[in-house]
């Protein structure tokens, strides 16, 4: 899986959208860029991935420069519960094939205030 | 739909014992993994399963660690003559075949005295 780069951490106002960045700049034309995030305590939580395409979802957006060299999730209007650890990854699609174990880095950690 | 449950949330054990931790995944997701993650670090990979395949068992750290998917539905891991570096939360995660989204468990918080 390529190396990624993340800030140690970020803070954003409630309300307001978050923006983290995520470099992966040696990212290989078949790997996908994933983002999870674990708020204290709890499991690692899924919140969308994308190939070359910008994606939306209920969570999040992600938008994927051209080159591919870097990214960027937003969560639009950030809240409290929104703090956590937030994970980029790279990595090739491993559905159906080998087993696909996760590693996470050391993420940005996000604080939002109110 | 309901998530990963992992049951006993919280585990406290004395060193020596042994402790089985229950995982029961998503409804049809046919790939389990068990991972650990000790205090602020990353994931550890423990065991992958997948159906009927034999189990990819090479995470897991020593030969006091075993698991076992009974009807390819939920998972025990077991820890036998635990040890104070077992303390760590363990977190089950499963995923369908064909995709490569993991859905995980809240983790059983597991505490070696």
């Amino acid at each position: 899986d390529a190396k990624t780069t993340q800030p140690p951490s970020m803070d954003c106002a409630e309300g307001r959208a978050a923006n983290l960045p995520c470099n992966h700049s040696t990212i290989s034309g078949n790997e996908y860029v994933y983002w999870y995030r674990q708020i204290h305590s709890q499991g690692p939580q899924y919140i969308i991935h994308g190939l070359k395409n910008n994606e939306t979802n209920e969570m999040a957006s992600l938008i994927i420069t051209e080159d591919r060299k870097s990214s960027t999730l937003i969560l639009p209007h950030a809240t409290l519960r929104d703090t956590a650890v937030y994970y980029c990854i790279v990595r090739v699609n491993a559905g159906g094939t080998s087993y696909g174990k996760l590693t996470f880095g050391q993420g940005t950690i996000l604080t939002v205030h109110p | 739909g309901a998530g990963v449950s992992q049951s006993p949330s919280n585990k406290v054990t004395e060193k020596g014992k042994d402790v089985e931790l229950r995982c029961d995944p998503i409804s049809g997701h046919t790939a389990l993994y068990w991972y650990r993650q000790s205090l602020g670090q990353g994931l550890e990979f423990l065991i992958y399963f997948q159906g009927n395949s034999a189990p990819d068992k090479s995470g897991l750290p020593s030969d006091r660690f075993s698991a076992e998917r009974t009807g390819g539905s939920v998972s025990t891991l077991t820890i036998q003559r635990t040890q104070q570096e077992d303390s760590a939360v363990y977190l089950c995660a499963s995923k369908l075949l064909q995709t490569d989204t993991q859905y995980f468990g809240p983790g059983t918080r597991l505490t070696v005295l």
